[in-house]
């Protein structure tokens, strides 16, 4: 069965920091991938996603995440972290032709003024 | 419309309660989703819905009972359920595998079981 981590499950950053957080899977096979957002209160949005073609996704908000197949990750960046940032952040896998969709554990990522 | 939507939005039942939560898209999708998730754990898949017929149940004890009434429509019944099944239950809906598709998930129906 897949599984997914995500590494960070607690990151504090100060406004105007770089920001990447972990994901790695456990599928040999063909995968999508995800990242979703979950700010305080809200639903799960995502962020963006990664089917086929160039490893290097943008998403909503100046979010990126780069897929490195070798390594078996979907890391995501964003150059500099605003306040309004902080929300719980989940890499998700599909694997295959599968419906389910596999979660991370989710990183809880700060951002303080 | 890419909106999923959820009612109610908090929900406090007894043990011996019956309730049923909704969930309702009209974007089309013909597949529909349950998540359970607990507070500070990511969603957990409990069904899923293909064109209105269950396609997966994640070994989800029988007090939790969905229902696909038509293509738009998810509703998921529950009785006798436990201060456990305490969570967010989460609807999401996409369209058919195979090929390329992501799930949008409604806002939750936030359960406390007493």
């Amino acid at each position: 069965a897949q599984s997914v981590s995500q590494h960070n499950h607690h990151v504090i950053l100060s406004e105007a920091a770089s920001l990447e957080l972990g994901c790695n899977y456990s599928y040999g096979g063909t995968v999508n991938l995800f990242w979703y957002v979950q700010y305080p209160g809200q639903h799960l949005q995502l962020l963006l996603k990664y089917f086929s073609g160039d490893p290097l996704v943008k998403g909503i908000k100046g979010f990126e995440a780069e897929f490195i197949k070798s390594k078996f990750s979907f890391n995501l960046r964003k150059p500099s972290v605003q306040w309004s940032d902080t929300a719980e952040y989940f890499c998700a896998v599909r694997a295959g032709t599968a419906s389910k969709l596999t979660f991370g554990t989710g990183t809880r990522l700060q951002v303080t003024l | 419309d890419t909106e999923v939507t959820q009612t109610p939005k908090h929900l406090v039942m007894g043990m011996t309660n019956k309730k049923s939560l909704k969930c309702e898209q009209h974007m089309g999708h013909r597949a529909m989703y349950w998540y359970k998730q607990k507070a500070k754990k990511p969603p957990e898949l409990m069904f899923v819905y293909s064109y209105e017929k269950l396609s997966i149940n994640e070994s989800v004890p029988s007090r939790f009972s969905p229902e696909c009434p038509n293509s738009s429509l998810l509703n998921l019944h529950l009785h006798a359920l436990q201060p456990e099944d305490s969570a967010l239950y989460l609807c999401a809906s996409s369209q058919v595998l195979p090929g390329a598709v992501e799930q949008y998930f409604g806002p939750g129906t936030r359960l406390t079981v007493t």
